[in-house]
């Protein structure tokens, strides 16, 4: 399967906790985003990546939210000191450079927290 | 401040009959707008999209069509078929990276 890969696909944890999140996107795809969608909305955009560089960022990432992509392939997303609010749907998606159509993200199946 | 809007969370319709899902948008600095289908437990993946300097682009049995003077958009499905049930996004994008989505139409074909 040579699709976008996310880890874990859910996860449970206590309030206060640090969680983290992977994302391995298609391999040729230079581009990487992560999304956050909660229930009964769409897709909320978090940040974007364009190789290791990270070039935009939501005013939704508070300073408990950080991102990273070191090498220009994998990338993750920390939460630290969760809370309640931040029980959602983590979703990342890639899209190659400069090739297809704009916009076209390819999603993988997302990484569900649940913050008790 | 919800840019993109589905006002419609769900729709049924009957296989073979068309189904329509509309969008509105408010922001016009938009330029390229498009629709995603999500199944459930599965990401969104994308379906149909139009530049904004079209209004209809059409794939199979998929046609959007967009109306800027009214910021909306729709999206129409004939004929409608039972694997189309799925959730549908519409997304709108501003020439940044990002995409807004709206909030979603539940779309079910019953047989």
């Amino acid at each position: 399967d040579t699709g976008v890969s996310q880890d874990p696909r859910h996860k449970i944890t206590k309030r206060g906790q640090n969680v983290t999140f992977r994302c391995d996107p298609i391999s040729e795809h230079n581009r990487l985003y992560w999304y956050r969608q909660t229930l009964g909305q769409g897709p909320e955009f978090l940040t974007y990546f364009q190789n290791e560089a990270q070039l935009e960022k939501s005013r939704l990432l508070s300073d408990r939210f950080s991102a990273e992509r070191p090498k220009g392939s994998f990338s993750t997303l920390e939460i630290q000191r969760t809370e309640q609010g931040d029980s959602a749907m983590y979703l990342c998606a890639s899209s190659p450079p400069d090739r297809g159509r704009p916009g076209e993200l390819f999603f993988g199946e997302g990484s569900r927290l649940t913050v008790l | 401040d919800q840019q993109v809007k589905q006002n419609s969370p769900s729709l049924s319709v009957q296989e073979g009959r068309i189904s329509i899902l509309n969008c509105d948008y408010t922001n016009s600095m938009f330029d390229y707008f498009l629709w995603y289908k999500k199944y459930p437990a599965e990401g969104p993946t994308f379906l149909i999209s139009i530049s904004s300097i079209k209004d209809k682009n059409e794939d199979g049995r998929f046609t959007v069509f967009l109306n800027k003077s009214a910021k909306h958009l729709s999206l129409h499905i004939v004929p409608s078929q039972p694997g189309d049930s799925a959730v549908y996004f519409c997304a709108a994008s501003g020439g940044a990276q990002k995409l807004v989505f709206g909030q979603g139409t539940r779309l079910t074909i019953n047989p």
